[in-house]
């Protein structure tokens, strides 16, 4: 079965740049999605389709996919963007998530 | 805007049936497809299932043999079965409204409910 597959913590300095990976085979043949799960809180859309941010999403948050590795990043992190950060792909009729990343703007 | 509300027991005992329901609000359940998600304390999140407005689903193969999603287009409500319950189906059970297309493929969760936890003990 396909496996995606996602660093356990990123760390980013208050202000500067965040890049979060998923990774899985040829993952660049097949569209991304993001979702930031604040503590508490339900999941929350962030990027779908490798690049595309919902409506309300600042344009802070961008992704990329390409290869083996598709990157969400956060420009000018602050600290509200702290946070598990989740990626997911469709693969063989089946949902797969990566396990999670959580931020943390220090 | 659409809005998704979970509710069903919050325990469950061992080999039991969990059961739950998700209400939609603000829109009409036909024409889009519907997941059932959790998250057991402290992990990842799993996708269980969907449904379609026709009533087709498709189920997470490590789950398929104990989950069952139903649809009541008459109350705007979508349901969960998960039978023979162990302490691992301990988790918060989140529902989801998606967007798919066809050509090309794609499926994505865009709006969720608040979930609701779960606890299977005796």
């Amino acid at each position: 079965s396909y496996e995606v597959t996602q660093s356990l913590s990123v760390s980013v300095a208050l202000g500067q740049t965040a890049r979060i990976t998923c990774g899985g085979d040829n993952i660049g043949s097949k569209n991304v999605h993001w979702y930031q799960q604040r503590p508490g809180q339900a999941p929350v859309l962030v990027i779908y389709r490798d690049t595309n941010r919902p409506s309300g999403i600042p344009d802070r948050f961008s992704g990329s996919n390409s290869g083996n590795t598709a990157t969400l990043t956060i420009s000018r992190a602050q600290a509200g963007d702290e946070a598990d950060y989740h990626c997911h792909v469709w693969d063989s009729s089946t949902v797969v998530f990566g396990g999670g990343t959580t931020l943390t703007v220090l | 805007q659409v809005q998704l509300q979970e509710s069903g027991p919050g325990l469950v005992k061992p080999s039991e049936t969990l059961s739950l329901t998700c209400t939609v609000s603000g829109g009409p359940i036909n024409n889009y497809y519907w997941s059932w998600i959790r998250q057991p304390p402290g992990k990842g999140l799993e996708w269980i299932g969907y449904i379609f407005q026709s009533g087709s689903t498709k189920y997470n193969p490590s789950l398929k043999s104990r989950v069952t999603i139903l649809l009541d287009t008459s109350k705007n409500q979508f349901s969960l079965k998960l039978s023979s319950v162990t302490a691992a189906d301990t988790a918060v059970y989140y529902c989801a409204k998606n967007r798919v297309g066809l050509a090309p493929f794609y499926f994505y969760m865009d709006v969720w409910g608040k979930g609701t936890t779960v606890t299977v003990s005796s």
